[in-house]
């Protein structure tokens, strides 16, 4: 299948600082992106839909100030987790996926956050 | 609202017993269903996928799924469970729009 590239894989920072999450579609062109949160032992939480050369649409209840979406091409989306505090450590997910709906999705391997 | 909803949260099993895990949608529309698996610290991956046609879809590793409509649901079989399919799994939707919606997940584990 296509592979999905997330950096970092995981990351310590410090409160009130920001912190950048790369995804990457290595061996396809991906039109949407998404980006999802995992608590610990919880399912993936939709955070925010990404298209390239578009605004995020963000989910009910995501900070869009706070976490800030950037698709500005078809392999590379990133999100920005800005002035981070403690309730924002988490594991973060990207998937891509190619052209339409009807595709399935692929994942990256996930970004473990920690905010101290 | 949307929502892709799975009954077991977590299930015990012993090695070659049958597996069947719930997952129902909410919405009666067109809908493109997917389970997908995550081994302890690996990525998801995707086990099988529903678009259309046949109602019943293999997967890998002898997985398999039923789309019921009159149901809304897309239960996640498997005949004999082996010590290796100890994992998470997600049922996810994509419903109308280009959102995948997860389910809470099920944490299976199969002791030998």
């Amino acid at each position: 299948g296509a592979v999905v590239s997330q950096h970092p894989s995981w990351v310590i920072c410090k409160s009130g600082t920001s912190v950048k999450i790369e995804c990457r579609s290595l061996d396809f062109q991906a039109t949407t992106m998404f980006w999802y949160r995992q608590f610990p032992k919880q399912s993936l939480m939709l955070m925010a839909t990404s298209n390239e050369g578009s605004k995020a649409t963000y989910e009910q209840g995501v900070e869009k100030d706070k976490f800030l979406i950037n698709h500005a091409s078809l392999t590379l989306s990133t999100l920005t987790v800005t002035s981070a505090h403690p309730e924002d450590s988490s594991f973060y997910i990207c998937s891509a996926r190619v052209m339409s709906a009807a595709t399935e999705a692929f994942f990256g391997q996930g970004t473990r956050l920690t905010v101290v | 609202a949307q929502s892709v909803s799975q009954h077991n949260h977590h299930v015990i099993l012993s090695e070659a017993a049958s597996l069947e895990l719930g997952c129902n949608y909410s919405y009666g529309g067109t809908v493109n269903l997917f389970w997908y698996v995550q081994y302890p610290g690996q990525h998801l991956q995707l086990l099988l996928k529903y678009f259309s046609g046949d109602p019943l879809v293999k997967g890998i590793k002898g997985f398999e799924a039923e789309f019921i409509k009159s149901k809304f649901s897309f239960n996640l079989r498997k005949p004999s469970v082996q010590w290796s399919d100890t994992a998470e799994y997600f049922c996810a939707c994509v419903i109308n729009t280009d959102k995948l919606i997860f389910g809470t997940g099920t944490r299976l584990q199969v002791f030998p």
